[in-house]
């Protein structure tokens, strides 16, 4: 019964690090998503996967990477992380009916210094 | 293209209020609403959701009608408690209208006081 699980909670970064968040779902949906959710500005949209090996780019994608190796994790990346980032980030999955709501993790804390 | 504007807030009320939050859409289709509600410290989780005009989702107290004509979808409760504090998105999806998942308002900060 997990659904949609991101690791790690909270992470603090110095200004250049690099890291990896890991999402995973159980539910077997094709579509996942990254978005980071910053005051005032609601929910933005980072990248997309629509199954296992593609991606694509959302509303802002720079300063990011993910990969979609397997169907029931989605992994966003970032190589050289600047304060910008510092964010909460949620990952979230939906099966492929566009009538079907998505469910959410509960989100990772992110600080870059 | 698509989009979502709901009233930002913070709104405030007193316990036992009525309460509306307003969500209007444009979709170059037929979407799919949803509103969700976000607790402090937590993700997103459904709330309620609607498919077809003139469709009522309902949830825990609160409603929400599918509104062709005016291209709305309305949250309301009748009586709002202290626990209904939390941040509401009303979303939308277009069905056939590509891949890249829901469009989000920006999201209304509901403050209820005792």
């Amino acid at each position: 019964n997990a659904g949609v699980t991101q690791t790690p909670k909270f992470r603090v970064l110095k200004t250049g690090q690099s890291m990896t968040l890991l999402c995973a779902q159980d539910m077997n949906h094709e579509y996942m998503y990254w978005y980071r959710q910053d005051p005032g500005m609601g929910l933005r949209l980072i990248h997309y996967s629509v199954g296992e090996g593609t991606t694509a780019k959302g509303e802002v994608p720079d300063g990011y990477n993910v990969s979609r190796l397997k169907k029931q994790n989605f992994l966003l990346g970032l190589e050289s992380a600047a304060p910008s980032q510092t964010s909460v980030y949620f990952c979230a999955s939906r099966l492929l009916s566009m009538n079907t709501e998505a469910f959410f993790g509960q989100g990772t804390r992110l600080t870059v210094v | 293209g698509n989009s979502v504007t709901q009233m930002e807030g913070p709104v405030t009320l007193s316990e036992e209020a009525f309460l509306t939050i307003n969500c209007t859409y444009t979709a170059t289709g037929y979407p799919s609403l949803f509103w969700y509600v976000q607790y402090p410290g937590e993700g997103l989780q459904l709330l309620l959701k609607a498919t077809k005009a003139d469709d009522k989702g309902s949830n825990k107290g609160f409603e929400a009608t599918y509104r062709k004509e005016t291209t709305s979808f309305h949250l309301e409760k009748g009586s709002v408690q202290v626990s209904d504090s939390a941040v509401y998105f009303c979303a939308l999806s277009i069905t056939g209208g590509g891949a890249d998942g829901l469009t989000f308002g920006k999201g209304t900060h509901l403050i209820i006081q005792p």
